[in-house]
């Protein structure tokens, strides 16, 4: 069975500071892919990453990086000077990487982010 | 705009009617599948098509729930008899299988659905 949690139910900060989201998965698949999506106000699931595991090199873009840590089964997220724009609710997901290939989605953390 | 397009984007409905969605994909993404999100939960799958063909259901989707994709195009989600337990954001995805894309699924902005 595939599982992902994230134990940050809220996390509030000020702009300009940085935050990381925290993602913990449960897997039996030897090869896997993981995403991140944010999910604005709006309603709009928008896609951000998807990591294959087999590649734990960290990634960054812009502001947003992913630290992917096989070990100890995580896949975290950090913004870095967060800005009020990125206040929005952020899901991480699993996958298999071959065949069916449902998205399981963890219950998100929603960000807030003041002025 | 050519990303995922569901319609309609809320529907208010009486227990016991019947309801259908739409969702059009992104044109030539090969895969499409329907979530189903409550109020402070992550998206739940509920099911998937391979071009035309249904290749899995959730055991979420009870028989009241049918899911079509006529010529591997469109689909649409019909759910008879509704109950209260159904009200919830409908969210259809897409996706093309290839190497360099493998399952990124693209969403569509969802269709509330709120059974009275």
């Amino acid at each position: 069975a595939q599982k992902v949690t994230q134990a940050q139910t809220e996390i509030s900060v000020v702009e300009k500071e940085d935050v990381t989201l925290d993602c913990v998965y449960e897997t039996r698949d030897t090869t896997y892919y993981l995403f991140w999506y944010k999910q604005p106000p709006s309603g709009e699931l928008v896609f951000l990453i998807r990591r294959n595991s087999f590649d734990e090199q960290n990634e960054i873009s812009g502001r947003y990086s992913w630290n992917f840590q096989k070990s100890t089964s995580s896949f975290n997220f950090t913004i870095t000077a967060s800005q009020v724009v990125d206040s929005a609710v952020y899901f991480c997901a699993l996958s298999r990487n071959t065949g069916f290939q449902k998205l399981v989605f963890g219950t998100g953390t929603r960000l807030l982010v003041s002025p | 705009d050519t990303g995922v397009s569901q319609d309609p984007r809320h529907k208010i409905t009486k227990r016991g009617q019947n309801v259908t969605f739409r969702c059009d994909p992104i044109s030539e993404h090969n895969r499409l599948y329907w979530y189903r999100q409550t109020l402070g939960q992550g998206p739940e799958f509920l099911t998937y098509f391979q071009n035309e063909a249904q290749l899995e259901k959730s055991r979420l989707l009870s028989d009241r729930f049918s899911a079509e994709r006529p010529k591997g195009s469109f689909s649409t989600l019909e759910i008879q008899r509704t109950e209260q337990g159904d009200s919830a954001m409908y969210l259809c995805a897409s996706s093309l299988e290839t190497r360099q894309t493998s399952n990124e699924q693209f969403f569509g902005p969802g269709t509330r659905l709120t059974v009275l």
